[in-house]
Order: C-alpha cells, then sequence, then structure tokens
C-alpha cells in the first residue's frame, strides 16, 4: 500500500458527462500528479499541484481540469467525456516537486480510477 | 526529445532466468531514471531508480544499468520468479521546476515455472 489513496474505484458514465475523481496524497506529501494510462497512450503525464498551486502541465486536454485544496487533497475534473476518454487515472504524490533531493521527488502512486465511458 | 523508448513488448522467461529490459532517451537533460513494477489491477510501484551519475545500481535481484554515453538504460532482474511477472515501465524524468515523469512504453514479462 503506497499510502495514497483514489476514489472512486470504478467508474462508468455516458459520453457528454461530467465526473470528478478525487485522490488524497500520502501523509506529509505537498505534490500531487494526474496520470492518464490507456492503451493506446501509455502512461501519460496530465498534471501537477505542489502545495495548491499548478506546478506542471502535460497532455491534459482543455475538458479536463484540476485543483489542489488547502488540505492537499486534489480532484481532477473531466467533462464532455468522450469515448476515448475511458482510461485509467492515476494520482502520484511526493514529498517535494520542485527541484529538490531525488528522495524527496520519488513518485508514489494510488491504486488509479477506471473510467469507462458508455 | 521527450520520448522513452522500451524494449521489448513483452518477454518470457523460465523462473530462475535473467530478465532484461532496455530503454532508451534522447534528451539529455534527464535526470532520474526510475523504473516501475505494475501488477494487473494496481498503480505502478516504484522498483528501482539511478541517476546518471552511476553506471550501475543494485537492490536484490534488481539492478539497473546505465550508459550515459549511448543514453540507453536497462533493468535486469536476476533470478526471476513467477512473483515477478508483471509490467515494467522504465521512465525518466529532468529534475527542476517539475519532476514529471515521462514514462516507456512498457514491458509484459511473464515468467514461466
Amino acid at each position: 500500500d503506497s499510502g495514497v489513496t483514489q476514489t472512486p474505484k470504478h467508474l462508468i458514465t455516458a459520453t457528454g458527462q461530467r465526473v470528478t475523481l478525487r485522490c488524497s496524497p500520502r501523509s506529509g506529501d505537498l505534490s500531487v500528479y494526474w496520470y492518464q494510462q490507456s492503451l493506446d497512450q501509455g502512461l501519460q503525464f496530465l498534471i501537477q499541484y505542489y502545495n495548491g498551486e499548478e506546478r506542471a502541465k502535460g497532455n491534459i486536454l482543455e475538458r479536463f481540469s484540476a485543483q489542489q485544496f488547502p488540505d492537499l487533497h486534489s480532484e481532477l475534473n473531466l467533462s464532455s467525456l468522450e469515448l476515448g476518454d475511458s482510461a485509467l487515472y492515476f494520482c502520484a504524490s511526493s514529498v517535494g516537486g520542485t527541484g529538490g533531493a531525488w528522495a524527496r521527488e520519488t513518485q508514489y502512486f494510488g491504486p488509479g480510477t477506471r473510467l469507462l465511458v458508455l | 526529445q521527450q520520448q522513452v523508448k522500451q524494449s521489448p513488448q513483452s518477454l518470457i522467461v523460465q523462473k530462475g532466468g535473467i530478465s532484461i529490459i532496455n530503454c532508451a532517451y534522447e534528451n539529455t537533460a534527464f535526470d532520474y531514471f526510475p523504473w516501475y513494477q505494475q501488477f494487473p489491477g494496481k498503480g505502478p510501484a516504484l522498483l528501482i531508480a539511478i541517476r546518471p551519475d552511476v553506471s550501475e545500481k543494485k537492490e536484490g535481484r534488481f539492478t539497473i544499468s546505465f550508459n550515459k554515453s549511448a543514453k540507453q538504460f536497462s533493468l535486469h532482474i536476476m533470478d526471476s520468479q513467477p512473483g515477478d511477472s508483471a509490467t515494467y515501465f522504465c521512465a525518466a524524468a529532468i529534475r527542476g521546476a517539475t519532476n514529471k515523469l515521462i514514462f516507456g512504453t512498457g514491458t509484459l514479462l511473464a515468467v514461466q515455472p
């Protein structure tokens, strides 16, 4: 168990809908990262937050947004869902996330949320 | 430039054998190279990681070999066990304003008893 929790574990929804995925980082970790895992794209970095502020953006669609709250949990919002959004969404956390010692930058992954868009 | 190429896509090894997975990168700014292990239905878990200032790192049966000039790194699993059957991902990151991970495409390892 990495200490990172994600809810829900599974999500089934229809095209055009909006969903929210939730992540609680390990105790003491300030950075949260979101990754998408699909068969055709593999594991892709979406976005990183550090202590409530956006730190980096990857291949995140404009229909997707995220935020990190004062208690450091994070939510990934996916809207106007399309069939191609079906994937596993992972959250990871690390102590740091701003270029410090690598021991502080190690990312620990949660169990993921499996999203199926029908 | 931001890609990490991983091979093979799948690998079958007999119990007790050596499993070898290779990765290559182009961006010389990468300065952190972790390997993650993923079991079905689970999130990736850090297995072992290396920085480019060392050529080899060993942890138990797992060894990373790093060739900076060739921009390649590999994972060796000695005495492979059926419990090692999983998908393995190499990754690379640039320590700096962010340490987002760029993942390889993954290798599905099956260790036959």
